[in-house]
C-alpha cells in the first residue's frame, strides 16, 4: 500500500510569506507527527496527533507555527511570515497507534523549505 | 526527560569491514530505543528497535545492536559493511508504554569506501 506522502517536495519562499505544508499519513493510522530537520542536525519534534484528542504542541518553536488535521486523516502545517531560520526539511510520520510498546512511526519523504 | 547522544558525527569504513555506530541513552523512565537510516533523497526507515525484551536486537540488512542498561548505551553494529550502508543513521529513544514522541540524536554519517 501506499506509505505516508507528502507535498510539495521542495518550497521556495520568501521571508514574512506564509507556506502550507501538507502530510497525508497511511490510511488507518491513527497518530501522525511532524518534525522538522535542520542541515546536519537531528529531528526536532514539532507536534503531534492522536485521533481526536488535544494535540501535543510541546515542540512548535514559535507562535507562527500551526498545525491542523482532521479526523484520522490529512495535516497541514502552516508557518506563517516565515524566517530564513524556517529553513530546513520538514517530515511528517504517521504510526499505527500512539508509541505502546515501541510501534514504529512511518516517515514521510519530506518537504524541503528554503527562505529567501 | 529524556535525551540521546551519538558520539561520531560522521564514520568512514572499508567494505567488508566491522561497522559501530555508537549511542548513549539518558532517560528517567523505562526507554524504548530505536535505530533509523536515511538514505540520501529518501524517507527515514527503521532497522530495528528495543522495547524490554531480548538485550541484544536484530534488525533488517544484517544490522544489529546491544541495549546495555549499565552503560546506558544501545551501539548498532554489523560484521561486513556494504556499499549500499552509506547513509546517515539516527538513534532515538522514547518512553515505553506510553504515548510519546520520538527523541532524536543528531545523526552519524557512515561512508563505505572501496
Amino acid at each position: 500500500g501506499a506509505g505516508v506522502s507528502q507535498s510539495p517536495s521542495n518550497k521556495v519562499t520568501e521571508k514574512g510569506k506564509d507556506v502550507e505544508l501538507r502530510c497525508d499519513p497511511i490510511s488507518g493510522h491513527t497518530a501522525l507527527y511532524w518534525y522538522r530537520q535542520r542541515l546536519g542536525q537531528g529531528l526536532e519534534f514539532l507536534i503531534y496527533f492522536q485521533g481526536n484528542s488535544a494535540p501535543d504542541k510541546s515542540g512548535l518553536p514559535s507562535d507562527r507555527f500551526s498545525a491542523e488535521r482532521t479526523g484520522e486523516s490529512v495535516s497541514t502545517l502552516t508557518i506563517q511570515r516565515t524566517q530564513q531560520e524556517d529553513s530546513a526539511v520538514y517530515l511528517c510520520a504517521s504510526s499505527l497507534e500512539p508509541l505502546f510498546a515501541g510501534k514504529e512511526q512511518y516517515f514521510g519523504p519530506g518537504t524541503r523549505l528554503t527562505v529567501t | 526527560a529524556q535525551s540521546v547522544t551519538q558520539l561520531d558525527s560522521h564514520v568512514s569504513v572499508s567494505e567488508g569491514t566491522p561497522v559501530l555506530l555508537r549511542c548513549n541513552y539518558s532517560s528517567s523512565y523505562s526507554p524504548s530505543l530505536f535505530w533509523y537510516v536515511q538514505h540520501p533523497n529518501k524517507g527515514l526507515q527503521l532497522l530495528l528497535k528495543y522495547t524490554s525484551a531480548a538485550t541484544l536486537v536484530k534488525g533488517i540488512n544484517g544490522f544489529e545492536a546491544e541495549f546495555k542498561k549499565s552503560e546506558t548505551s544501545f551501539h548498532l553494529t554489523k560484521p561486513s559493511a556494504h556499499m549500499s550502508d552509506a547513509a546517515e543513521y539516527f538513534c532515538v529513544v522514547s518512553r515505553t508504554g506510553t504515548a510519546s514522541k520520538l527523541t532524536f540524536g543528531t545523526g552519524t554519517r557512515l561512508q563505505v569506501t572501496l
